[in-house]
């Protein structure tokens, strides 16, 4: 069964400040990856996704994910995160595209210091 | 993208009453939509897959006679949380995606916030 494992629940940052957010995935082949971002009381957002070809993808808002098979990762990063990043953010893996369900990881609560 | 639509966004509602929540794929046709629950400051649990025509394919530990789902069409799916009870306030979420391997993302709804008093 495929797993999702986000290690950090909070993070804060301050603002200006460089970000990464940690999610490791438990998969038998080749996953489909996804950044998604919610704000309190909101749906899910989509930041970036990885399938194939090259493993760093841009995503919108600033952010990029690498993927890593080796460490069986999919890292978010920013290099300057804004007052506005502050939200909840989810790692996912699915076993294919966007007709199967997700699995999600527990989050990492981000918030930004001025 | 395409676009998920789900409605209401909030329902309050009393002990014992059922609730009909709705998720429509607006621009595309979708066989199949997932439901999931989010309980607060939690992740997002899937609940079931709905499937267009034909049964819903519950996760273990769902009540299916408690959470029901009908996919009547290509564009529409609905949950309904019967006899609701205060313990089954929660987020829920529905997601879909275009068939045929035409989109690698899963597009979301709003999301449902129920509250049951």
């Amino acid at each position: 069964a495929q797993s999702v494992t986000q290690p950090d629940i909070h993070i804060t940052v301050s603002e200006g400040a460089s970000l990464e957010l940690r999610c490791n995935y438990s998969y038998g082949a080749t996953p489909y990856l996804f950044w998604y971002v919610q704000s309190p009381g909101q749906g899910l957002q989509l930041l970036l996704k990885y399938f194939s070809g090259d493993t760093l993808v841009q995503g919108i808002k600033g952010f990029e994910a690498e993927f890593k098979r080796s460490q069986s990762s999919f890292n978010l990063r920013k290099p300057s995160v804004h007052w506005s990043d502050a939200a909840e953010y989810f790692c996912a893996v699915s076993r294919g595209g966007g007709g199967n369900k997700l699995t999600f990881g527990t989050g990492t609560q981000l918030k930004v210091e001025l | 993208g395409a676009v998920v639509s789900q409605h209401p966004s909030w329902v309050i509602c009393k002990s014992g009453t059922s609730v009909k929540i709705e998720c429509r794929s607006l621009d595309f046709q979708a066989t199949t939509m997932f439901w999931y629950r989010q309980f607060p400051k939690q992740s997002l649990m899937l609940m079931a897959t709905s499937n267009e025509g034909s049964k819903a394919t519950y996760e273990q530990g769902v009540e299916k006679d408690k959470f029901l789902i009908n996919h009547a069409s290509l564009t529409l799916s609905t949950l309904t949380v019967t006899s609701a009870h205060p313990e089954d306030s929660s987020f829920y979420i529905c997601s879909a995606g275009e068939p045929g391997g035409g989109s690698t993302e899963a597009f979301f709804g709003q999301g449902t916030r129920l509250t049951v008093v």
